[in-house]
């Protein structure tokens, strides 16, 4: 069965303002990685996370195995953070196999 | 960032053709991966591959799939013969470890099998 429950499906922001997605685990997950896919369908990574948070720029992100989540802040939004936003996680036990979230489509609005 | 390269960016053939998609890994990279998206559907695991072996490969990896990376040179994915249920797009993917590590992913290529 899915592994990664991946929330909200859709989202749309206005421009500066923020908003959190997440993801959580059905099984223990020993590291998380976000991406976004640009309009070409190329993933970008943002985040590599086996434990606790990362922030970079406008985007933070938090990983708790223990608690089977991980969630990605996005804060002051702009319009070019338009896209799809996926998770994928790694089991324990797993070789560097990811399991990828359904995605959560991003619209900022002006 | 490091760039995972892939060719062709699309390919269309006919059921049981045999076809070959081609990765460009990063430089110093020693792992490797596909991942196979059908229309609609989420990215899915297909086989991770280092030193030469298989180390690990989902139910999607059928009989008909295999993987080889000759003389360090393009990671290669074969489908032959192909079935019309082959028809997703592929993503290749590399990582410098085995360990914690991060994967970066090709632009994948779109295969439609006629």
């Amino acid at each position: 069965g899915d592994q990664v429950e991946q929330s909200p499906s859709a989202l749309s922001l206005h421009e500066g303002t923020g908003s959190a997605l997440r993801c959580n685990f059905t099984t223990t997950m020993r590291a998380v990685q976000w991406f976004r896919k640009n309009s070409r369908g190329s993933l970008i990574n943002l985040f590599y996370l086996a434990s606790g948070t990362k922030e970079n720029g406008r985007l933070k992100s938090a990983f708790d195995s223990k608690e089977r989540y991980s969630t990605l802040h996005i804060r002051d939004a702009q319009l070019e953070d338009s896209g799809t936003y996926f998770c994928a996680a790694e089991a324990v036990g797993s070789f560097n196999k990811l399991t990828f979230g359904a995605g959560t489509r991003l619209a900022v609005c002006p | 960032g490091p760039k995972v390269l892939q060719i062709p960016s699309h390919q269309i053939i006919d059921m049981g053709q045999m076809v070959t998609l081609n990765c460009d890994p990063v430089s110093n990279h020693l792992y490797f991966y596909w991942y196979k998206q059908i229309l609609g559907q989420q990215m899915e695991f297909l086989v991770n591959f280092y030193n030469g072996k298989v180390m690990e490969k989902s139910k999607l990896f059928k009989d008909q799939f295999s993987v080889e990376r000759p003389d360090g040179s393009y990671f290669t994915l074969k489908i032959q013969p192909t079935a019309l249920e082959d028809s997703a797009v592929y993503f290749c993917a590399s990582s410098r470890t085995g360990g914690e590590d991060t994967q970066y992913f090709g632009p994948g290529t779109r295969l439609l099998v006629l």
